[in-house]
């Protein structure tokens, strides 16, 4: 079946523009996790979402970050008034929450942004 | 906090060669363990997991066993090839209390290169 996809695979923006990155999780999965991928800081966690629960956004680095999960299926990451340490891969992963005290987490192939 | 630690790269080796990338974590509770891997121009891929002390997790060669005593989670292979050549993410979650929301805390990563 279908993996997670993410789009755009690349973006390119100047600085102080807002971006969106969108991300498509498996279909029935109902965990949805954002992860930033940079040279500096490695892979860090963003934010979580888990149903209809309230998303843990402990991760965000500011408040210029900020995402929402509609319908329970599509996530979309924005970033308002890009800098340049914004750049980085933007990973998105999703599970199937159940019984088993862990739930693996797909991750779709990520979003490339440069803030120039 | 919880946090990983693994040997830094690159790490060059030839092909049939041993293969050893440690990883050590800190954490609260007892965590679920992983290795994930990106090959070249590809998404996250789990490698193998392991979720409890003493357990071994294996996949395509590699093998890790989860040390509790000295946390640790050390991957080997006994005879890398060329096709092994990509960055590997040693990672924890957490004990999943909580049920299914297992946030991932990643290492920095470790670059194999395989040459023949």
């Amino acid at each position: 079946g279908a993996g997670v996809s993410q789009s755009p695979s690349n973006k390119v923006t100047e600085k102080g523009k807002d971006v969106e990155l969108r991300c498509d999780p498996i279909s029935g999965h109902t965990a949805l996790y954002w992860y930033r991928q940079s040279l500096g800081q490695g892979l860090e966690f963003l934010i979580y979402f888990q149903g209809n629960s309230a998303p843990d956004k402990s991760g965000l680095p500011s408040d210029r970050f900020s995402a929402e999960r509609t319908g329970g299926s599509v996530s979309t990451l924005t970033i308002q008034r890009t800098q340049q340490e914004d750049s980085a891969v933007y990973l998105c992963a999703s599970s199937f929450v159940g019984a088993s005290s862990y739930n693996e987490q797909f991750f779709g192939p990520g979003t490339r942004l440069t803030v120039l | 906090g919880d946090s990983v630690t693994q040997m830094e790269g690159p790490v060059t080796l030839s092909e049939e060669a041993f293969l050893t990338i440690n990883c050590t974590y800190t954490a609260t509770g007892y965590p679920s363990l992983f290795w994930y891997v990106q090959y070249p121009g590809e998404g996250l891929q789990l490698l193998l997991k392991a979720t409890k002390a003493d357990d071994k997790g294996s996949n395509k060669g590699f093998e890790a066993t989860y040390r509790k005593e000295t946390t640790s989670f050390h991957l080997e292979k006994g005879s890398v090839q060329v096709s092994d050549s990509a960055v590997y993410f040693c990672a924890l979650s957490g004990s999943g209390l909580s049920g299914g929301y297992n946030k991932l805390i990643f290492g920095a990563g470790t670059r194999l290169a395989v040459h023949p």
